[in-house]
């Protein structure tokens, strides 16, 4: 397997523009997540997914950023408008329901907002 | 306060010296334990996991929990540059797949 693939690697984008972040987890994985890293705050949880049903999105900071997962393969982190203060790095993981606790993560888009 | 505690370093430490790296929470209802590392410009990889307390070795690496003082640790016996890396520390409590991290703490192997 391929591990978790993440879409574009690097995005730069102007301030007010739409971004769209894509995520394949690994395949037979039940649980998908959304973590934002900054020097600042860290890894940050945004929400998860539990075969494609958002189970908690509490830590999506407000409403421009939306998630959605529409099949087992597939997850969109969409950010609209952006600003500045959204340039991150996004990461996706998944991982299965079983004895370990372990999540794959991807490599992460980095977000610069200009 | 955040639930999670991680001093960032970074800290440098010669080649073979034995590193600690902690972190300490607040939520008692915290069962598993993790510590994460990091690559510049990659994803976090599962280093080790802990389940309540205890202490658990892998090769080089151990983890120990403490429960009763809400603190965890990593030690590396023997460090080598490659060690060099971002060490994260995660902890979900039973039930819930919400894993929560510590800032990270940057460590540097000099050769």
């Amino acid at each position: 397997d391929a591990g978790v693939i993440q879409s574009p690697r690097h995005e730069v984008t102007e301030m007010g523009q739409e971004v769209t972040l894509r995520c394949k987890p690994i395949s037979g994985h039940d649980y998908l997540f959304w973590y934002r890293q900054t020097m600042m705050r860290g890894l940050e949880l945004l929400i998860y997914f539990n075969n494609n049903v958002p189970i908690d999105d509490s830590g999506m900071p407000e409403d421009r950023f939306s998630a959605k997962m529409p099949n087992a393969s597939f997850s969109t982190l969409k950010i609209q408008p952006s600003e500045p203060r959204d340039s991150a790095v996004y990461f996706c993981a998944s991982r299965s329901t079983g004895t370990t606790t372990e999540a794959f993560f991807g490599q992460g888009t980095r977000l610069t907002v200009v | 306060q955040k639930e999670v505690e991680q001093d960032p370093g970074p800290l440098s430490v010669p080649e073979g010296a034995i590193v600690s790296l902690n972190c300490t929470y607040s939520n008692s209802a915290f069962q598993y334990f993790m510590w994460y590392r990091q690559y510049s410009r990659k994803g976090p990889e599962l280093l080790m996991y802990t389940y309540s307390s205890g202490n658990k070795e892998d090769g080089r690496f151990t983890a120990q929990v403490d429960k009763s003082s809400k603190y965890i640790s990593l030690f590396i016996r023997d460090s080598q540059p490659s060690d060099s890396a971002t060490y994260l520390c995660a902890m979900t409590a039973s039930g819930t797949y919400k894993y929560i991290f510590g800032t990270g703490t940057r460590l540097k192997v000099l050769a």
